[in-house]
């Protein structure tokens, strides 16, 4: 069975400063992983995914992610933090029985931006 | 402009009453999803659909139920036997089957009990 850890349900960086949110995948086979986020009272939007192409992913407004299957890690990076970023963040892993069946996700880490 | 819309963006439950929430997408989309998220809980999968007429529980179906009697919608109903409704519910799409097509999501219902 397929589970995703996400390290910290809270983190605070200073506006500049580099943003990394840890992710842990559990999965049995090569997994899928995705990196969402979601603003107040809004629903989920994707930053990047994983799909095997390529170790290191890049997203949407500077995020990256970097695919460590020996650590089986996912962490989301963004060299210098804008207070935009301020939002909940979701790690989720697509591995599935064969067929689209949803993603498991992980609990969230909210992101604090300190002007 | 192609998505999904939800409504209503809230909603508000009264003992023993059952209650739906609407899902429609215009993104020609086959697979539709409902999941519940909890505050420190992150999202629950509580229903999938992979094509019109057909429905798979998820991790948390008891107390709900949904149809999909067309490809752009995907309603579901809270039940009276759901004893903690309270909830954010966010649906989703995306475009096949596969493990790595990307969800989409709508902007999500609050659900509230009086």
């Amino acid at each position: 069975a397929q589970s995703v850890t996400q390290l910290g349900s809270h983190v605070s960086v200073s506006e500049g400063a580099l943003v990394l949110l840890r992710c842990n995948y559990s999965s049995s086979v090569p997994p899928y992983l995705f990196w969402y986020v979601q603003y107040p009272n809004q629903g989920l939007q994707l930053l990047l995914k994983y799909t095997s192409a390529a170790t290191l992913v890049k997203g949407i407004n500077g995020f990256e992610a970097e695919f460590k299957k020996s650590e089986t890690s996912f962490h989301l990076t963004k060299p210098s933090a804008h207070m935009s970023d301020a939002a909940e963040y979701f790690c989720a892993v697509s591995e599935g029985g064969g067929g689209a069946d949803g993603l498991t996700f992980g609990k969230g880490t909210h992101l604090i931006i300190q002007p | 402009d192609g998505g999904i819309t939800q409504s209503p963006k809230y909603l508000f439950r009264k003992e023993g009453q059952n209650v739906t929430l609407s899902c429609e997408q215009n993104l020609n989309h086959d697979a539709m999803y409902w999941y519940r998220q909890d505050p420190g809980q992150g999202l629950r999968l509580i229903y999938y659909s992979q094509i019109v007429n057909d429905f798979q529980k998820g991790d948390i179906a008891e107390g709900y139920s949904v149809s999909r009697e067309k490809k752009e919608s995907f309603p579901l109903t809270v039940t009276s036997a759901q004893k903690n409704p309270t909830a954010f519910y966010l649906c989703a799409s995306s475009l096949g089957q596969a493990l790595v097509e990307t969800q989409y999501f709508g902007p999500g219902t609050r659900l509230l009990v009086l």
